[in-house]
């Protein structure tokens, strides 16, 4: 298995600015994902985070929204930018290992925007 | 379009009595299908998963059934304990590139 840690755990940004949400695995894993959990709903995928290129991003989430990095094999990093009150969910990351199809979750970073 | 579902949003169970969580998939494509247990204010926890060319998968307390003709999948949890009081995830991936798609969760409640 692997650990994921996220930060911040939580914070609550103003309408208009960006919040950078940091993700770091414990070991070397092939694939990085974010999702995101609007209130009362399921996961959903927001882009797949390749090592040293441009993430994959699905439909209805675009680069300018979320930009994502990911330097490393065990790194990256989602913005939200010029965030507004429907943004405010929970930001999970997650990872695979070689090999492997289940996902390992971070705890989560929740976000509220006023 | 929602390809995973969980039609039961809440699922109430006797402590010792077995949990039966259920889950449909409308994509024929689906290859493999997982499980995870959410607690509050936590990520969700990886429980158990099935490959497509099995029926059924055991782990511990926690039995995965797969019917494949009908696109259902179910999990048993024999004997259901307090500490299963929490939203379980049904997920499924295609191989597309590892991306897996969840249900909307079922909130299971454990009492004593």
């Amino acid at each position: 298995s692997a650990v994921i840690s996220q930060k911040p755990s939580r914070d609550i940004c103003q309408r208009g600015t960006s919040l950078t949400i940091q993700c770091q695995v414990d070991s070397q894993v092939t694939m990085m994902f974010w999702y995101r959990q609007q209130p009362g709903q399921s996961l959903t995928l927001i882009a797949t985070a390749n090592q040293g290129s441009e993430a994959t991003y699905e439909s209805g989430f675009v680069i300018d929204k979320f930009p994502i990095s990911r330097p490393n094999l065990t790194f990256s990093t989602l913005t939200v930018s010029n965030m507004s009150p429907e943004d405010s969910s929970i930001y999970l990351c997650s990872a695979r290992l070689a090999g492997g199809v289940e996902q390992y979750f971070g705890p989560g970073t929740r976000l509220t925007v006023t | 379009d929602q390809q995973v579902k969980q039609n039961s949003p809440s699922l109430s169970v006797q402590e010792g009595r077995i949990s039966i969580l259920n889950c449909d998939y409308t994509n024929s494509m689906f290859d493999y299908f997982l499980w995870y247990k959410k607690y509050p204010a936590e990520g969700p926890t990886f429980l158990i998963s099935i490959s497509s060319i099995k029926d059924k998968n055991e782990d511990g307390r926690f039995t995965v059934f797969l019917n494949k003709s009908a696109k259902h999948l179910s999990l048993h949890i024999v004997p259901s304990q307090p500490g299963d009081s929490a939203v379980y995830f049904c997920a499924a991936s295609d191989g597309n590139w590892g991306k897996l798609q969840f249900g909307a969760g079922t909130q299971v409640v454990v009492t004593p």
